[in-house]
């Protein structure tokens, strides 16, 4: 069966540090990966998805960035936080092509200070 | 544009009460729809979608929902709700061409004893 892993499962980071937050899917291959970040009391913003090795489409320009090195694997990274940068960080994959659900990872809580 | 309204962010019910939770999408294609359940400091669970087919769909926990086509409406029901059930609830619809879900704002149920 798939499972997507997420870690740190949480973060306390001071503004102005670096981020990086992974992801990883076992169990099938050529996925969809997604992030995503929930802000207090706010629905879910989709930052970034990638449908392969090196291609990312980025939804909301800011300052974090994602990079897809390996076929599961998804990262997203920041090189300076900003308060605003706080929140529920997400990961989703799915089944490339067709119209199907996606699965979430566990999530990184992100505190920044 | 794909779109999706939760009417309610935050719904209150008694233990053993109906639950009914309301989502309308706008779709000039045939939509794909989605609930998913996150329970805090969780990522999202898929509890049930509909495709194609039966216009009325079960899902886990007990919960179904009914495409209304007339209506543009898949509204989420459960007959008897249970403590455990107290979590937020995001309706989906599947993004035209797109490989991205568009989610509503959420709803909030509390459940009381």
């Amino acid at each position: 069966s798939q499972t997507i892993h997420q870690w740190p499962a949480t973060l306390v980071q001071p503004v102005g540090s670096p981020l990086s937050l992974e992801c990883t899917v076992e169990g099938t291959s050529n996925p969809n990966l997604y992030w995503y970040r929930q802000a207090a009391g706010r629905g879910l913003q989709l930052l970034f998805y990638s449908v392969g090795i090196g291609q990312i489409s980025s939804e909301v320009p800011q300052n974090l960035s994602a990079s897809r090195p390996q076929d599961r694997q998804f990262i997203l990274s920041s090189k300076k936080l900003l308060l605003s940068d706080s929140g529920f960080y997400l990961c989703a994959w799915k089944v490339r092509g067709g119209i199907y659900e996606q699965y979430f990872g566990p999530g990184t809580r992100l505190t920044v200070t | 544009a794909q779109s999706v309204t939760q009417l309610g962010s935050h719904v209150s019910v008694s233990e053993g009460a109906l639950v009914l939770l309301r989502c309308n999408y706008s779709s000039s294609v045939p939509p794909y729809l989605f609930w998913y359940v996150q329970y805090p400091n969780q990522g999202l669970q898929l509890l049930l979608k509909y495709t194609t087919g039966a216009t009325l769909v079960k899902g886990i926990n007990g919960f179904e929902a009914e495409f209304k086509k007339s209506e543009t409406s898949f509204h989420l029901t459960k007959p008897s709700a249970h403590m455990s059930d107290a979590a937020e609830y995001f309706c989906a619809v599947s993004a035209y061409n797109t490989d991205k879900l568009i989610f509503g704002t959420g709803t909030r149920l509390q459940v009381f004893p």
